[in-house]
């Protein structure tokens, strides 16, 4: 089936850790975005990117980093400069073509130990 | 900066009634606008897109209207059941399809 796997579900961060969030989509999509999700509040957009190679900053994106080095992936390193990452992070996919949904997958929860 | 803003925060109401959930936008500039569900600890699921040049769209009970010009949508759910439980989030796009949400509208709908 088509869609996005995102691993692990959860995740456990030492202090001074950083730690990698991995996003994989086979629906062709060109367009990948990650987005934070605190508890009870909507998504924030920290990274995305449109195209293998390139990618943008969101609103976010002090204390993360992403790359695209295949169409199909786009991990998410949570650095040590992130002071607060205990949160819900959600990655998205989408063809770049006007008023098409983004796909979401399933999330994976990070927290400090 | 565009905002957007969920009214109620959250909604508890009895099997089979009708309601509306309510999503404004500080900034009319938009390509579309959306509606997804969220269960807990999920991601997110598009229930339905509204193009800025559109009025409504439908699927199933539910309608989502869009008056881009007042900054305002709505989410109408009909004859409301218990599996349509779950967090409602408005979200809008704006330049480099990036997406704007709302904080979230948690719906219980009690047996």
């Amino acid at each position: 089936d088509g869609g996005i796997t995102q691993s692990p579900k959860y995740l456990f961060r030492k202090e001074g850790q950083n730690v990698t969030l991995s996003c994989e989509q086979n629906l062709n999509h060109d367009a990948m975005y990650w987005y934070r999700q605190d508890p009870g509040q909507g998504l924030r957009l920290i990274y995305y990117s449109q195209i293998v190679n390139d990618f943008q900053k969101g609103d976010i994106a002090e204390g993360y980093s992403v790359s695209r080095e295949k169409k199909e992936s786009f991990p998410l390193t949570v650095t040590s400069a992130q002071k607060n990452p205990t949160a819900f992070y959600l990655c998205a996919s989408s063809i770049i073509v006007e008023n098409q949904p983004q796909h979401f997958g399933d999330g994976t929860r990070l927290s400090i130990l | 900066k565009q905002e957007v803003t969920q009214i109620p925060a959250a909604l508890s109401v009895p099997e089979g009634e009708n309601l509306v959930l309510n999503c404004s936008f500080t900034d009319s500039a938009i390509y579309n606008l959306q509606w997804f569900r969220q269960d807990p600890g999920k991601g997110l699921t598009s229930l339905l897109l509204i193009q800025s040049s559109q009025r409504e769209q439908t699927s199933g009970r539910l309608n989502a209207s869009l008056d881009k010009s007042s900054g305002r949508s709505t989410l109408y759910i009909a004859a409301s059941q218990p599996g349509d439980s779950a967090t409602y989030l408005c979200a809008v796009t704006t330049s480099g399809s990036r997406l704007t949400f709302g904080e979230g509208t948690q719906l219980t709908v009690n047996p």
